[in-house]
């Protein structure tokens, strides 16, 4: 398995841009987390879904945060309009049967807004 | 909110010394707690898992304690080679609200050859 796959890999953008990331999760797992990392917070959860649907999503930031699930191997996370406080490494993760069940995580998007 | 702190200060070891990484946390109590290793521009990877009714897991050169009383988990890498130089990152999957992992921000590793 290629593991979880995320794209872009960098993005830079200017402030008030719409920024799409996305997810493509290991095969077969049934949880999909995104996170947002940085210096002074670590990872953030900021949503998680179970079998497609959102579960929890009180860590997304404001409401120009969104996050979809159309199917089993396929979420964005959707920022409109984006602000430079924004900036951050947004990583994806996947796992199984979620209840202690390791975490797989992609290999990140780093976030730039100008 | 769940609040995990780990070493906040970088740690550097020599090579061949054990090097311990600590990790509390307060309000909720863990189902689970894990510990991941996080390179330079690269997503977290999953090392050890440990239960609530673990004291104690080991895999090869590492090792984690886990005591609830205390709140604290310790990670041991022990025989550290330069390739150990990494962040960890421990999370926490708490019982009352399950599968949300709490991560704290991480502890720097540095071994010296």
């Amino acid at each position: 398995d290629a593991g979880v796959i995320q794209s872009p890999r960098h993005e830079v953008t200017e402030m008030g841009q719409e920024v799409t990331l996305r997810c493509k999760p290991i095969s077969g797992h049934d949880y999909l987390f995104w996170y947002r990392q940085t210096m002074m917070r670590g990872l953030e959860l900021l949503i998680y879904f179970n079998n497609n649907v959102p579960i929890d999503d009180s860590g997304m930031p404001e409401d120009r945060f969104s996050a979809k699930m159309p199917n089993a191997s396929f979420s964005t996370l959707k920022i409109q309009p984006s602000e430079p406080r924004d900036s951050a490494v947004y990583f994806c993760a996947s796992s199984g049967q979620g209840q202690g069940e390791k975490l797989f995580f992609g290999s990140g998007t780093q976030l730039s807004v100008l | 909110s769940q609040k995990i702190e780990q070493n906040s200060e970088a740690l550097n070891i020599q090579e061949g010394k054990t090097a311990t990484l600590t990790c509390n946390y307060t309000n909720y109590s863990p189902a689970y707690l894990q510990w991941y290793r996080q390179d330079p521009g690269r997503g977290p990877v999953f090392l050890l898992l440990i239960r609530e009714n673990e004291k104690e897991k080991r895999k090869e050169r590492l090792k984690v304690t886990f005591d609830t009383t205390l709140k604290q988990s310790l990670f041991h890498i022990t025989a550290s080679q330069p390739a150990d130089s990494a962040t960890y990152l421990c999370a926490l999957d708490p019982l009352e609200i399950r599968n949300q992992f709490y991560f704290g921000t991480g502890t720097s590793l540095t071994v010296i050859p």
